[in-house]
């Protein structure tokens, strides 16, 4: 059973770092490209960027390059999520999601893991 | 970046109603047109890939139709449990941006 499980609720100051992460099981890590996706409060879902397990290629929306890190660390199946600086407008659930096509990017996301609730306040 | 533009924002209808969302997007995707269900406190659920494929276990009654820049989404009957936001999402380019979604609510 592919199973992807996010790190819990974090509460952040201002101008702090934080890293979540989403740990996959049931599936080749290695082999799909796993993605990160932002829902603000009370608004829609955001793509944030992806990298592929494999050999570590990241790709970025231009929205978030230089503001987030996506990494992976394919010993323990888990890809991570760095938000850096906080700020009150990073407040959000982050979900990380797999792109259910080995290899292509050119698919959905069919597995989701359940949301991991940044609170940023001093 | 692809522009996705989905409509209605939002809209009311009963149990048994047709539902019709679309969405248009900025240049030719093709087919990579994914629809998604989201409701509050649960994760994304894909609908619906490449325009029309109906991902496994989705009933019948969500279907998907369009290429290029215009696609929809249509719920041929509605169902209690169909009361959601929908958002479609294009995978022809990275990013693979969403749409704004159309929340579904009840009449």
């Amino acid at each position: 059973e592919v199973q992807l499980v996010q790190s819990e609720a974090e509460v952040r100051k201002p101008g702090e770092c934080l890293k979540i992460s989403c740990q996959v099981s049931g599936y080749s890590f290695t082999n799909y490209w796993i993605g990160w996706v932002r829902q603000m409060p009370g608004k829609g879902l955001e793509w944030m960027g992806i990298i592929y397990p494999g050999d570590s290629d990241t790709r970025y929306s231009p929205s978030f390059e230089g503001l987030v890190t996506i990494s992976a660390d394919k010993s323990i199946n888990t890809t991570y999520l760095e938000l850096k600086g906080l700020k009150a407008s990073d407040i959000a659930i982050y979900y990380c999601a797999r792109h259910s096509i080995g290899g292509s990017v050119a698919s959905p996301f069919d597995f989701w893991g359940q949301g991991t609730l940044v609170t940023v306040s001093s | 970046d692809i522009q996705m533009t989905q409509s209605p924002s939002s809209l009311s209808a009963s149990v048994g109603d047709r539902v019709t969302i679309t969405c248009r997007t900025s240049q030719s995707i093709t087919t990579y047109l994914n629809w998604y269900q989201h409701k509050p406190g649960r994760t994304p659920n894909l609908l619906i890939y490449r325009a029309s494929t109906l991902q496994s276990g989705v009933p019948s009654r969500f279907t998907g139709s369009g290429s290029g820049t215009d696609f929809t989404l249509t719920i041929s009957s509605l169902q209690p449990e169909d009361f959601a936001t929908y958002y479609c999402q294009q995978s022809y380019t990275i990013p693979n941006t969403f749409g704004q979604g159309t929340k579904v609510e009840i009449k």
